[in-house]
């Protein structure tokens, strides 16, 4: 069983329609990363929280330390929303992430 | 203020060859850490610099090695080129590195190809 978890797999969204991807987690962490990568390669950071909530534009982030999970929201969904979208989670010290599988996203119109 | 960058972004070796690829972080980063993606493992941290020490390393085999230079440009070498080691390998730079982690800033790659 991977240490992070992600669902869905896949997801297909018309334009508008409110999206969460969710993350799960099986060990502690200091931190918890989301990602985005469009086709490409490029990687974005979107957020790095710890606790609580992150709200950016149309994206917010949540997190639940003690149940160990987040979830990333994109309200009004976009076409160029269209990305894999990755949490990835520091645990212990420094930078050392562990990443979920990613959740592909595809918006259409 | 420029982001990171990787060089070669792209570039093809024969197998038991070595290759050394370059990152040059955010001015002002001292953090670099550096990962791998394939498609079948995903993303995976391959190790993490700063201020010219490896403070931290993924499960990799010694293939593997990378170090810091003073003015926090970083290399990464894999020697003995294995078909398996083709990949995207990806390099990040933090500035916030007194929790021992802060927001990422990703390069755009380097794709090896091993033949």
């Amino acid at each position: 069983k991977n240490e992070v978890e992600q669902s869905p797999q896949n997801l297909t969204a018309q334009e508008g329609e409110f999206i969460t991807i969710n993350c799960s987690y099986s060990v502690g962490i200091s931190a918890l990363h989301w990602l985005q990568q469009h086709p490409g390669g490029g990687i974005v950071s979107l957020f790095m929280l710890s606790s609580g909530k992150k709200k950016h534009g149309r994206l917010i982030a949540t997190i639940n330390i003690q149940e160990k999970h987040s979830s990333l929201h994109i309200t009004a969904s976009h076409p160029r929303d269209s990305a894999v979208y990755i949490c990835a989670v520091i645990t212990g010290t420094a930078s050392k992430l562990t990443f979920g599988t990613g959740t592909r996203l595809q918006v259409t119109l | 203020k420029a982001g990171v960058t990787q060089t070669p972004r792209y570039l093809i070796k024969t197998r038991g060859q070595q290759v050394t690829l370059s990152c040059s972080p955010i001015s002002g980063h001292r953090s670099v850490s550096w990962y791998q993606q394939t498609p079948g493992q995903g993303l995976q941290f391959l190790f993490e610099y700063f201020s010219e020490t490896q403070r931290n390393k993924g499960n990799f085999p010694g293939r593997f090695s990378g170090r810091q230079f003073s003015n926090s440009r970083s290399e990464m070498n894999v020697s003995t080129l294995e078909l398996g080691d083709s990949a995207l390998y990806l390099c990040a730079s933090s500035l916030d590195a007194r929790q021992g982690y802060g927001e990422l800033f990703f390069g755009e790659g380097s794709r090896l190809t091993v033949l």
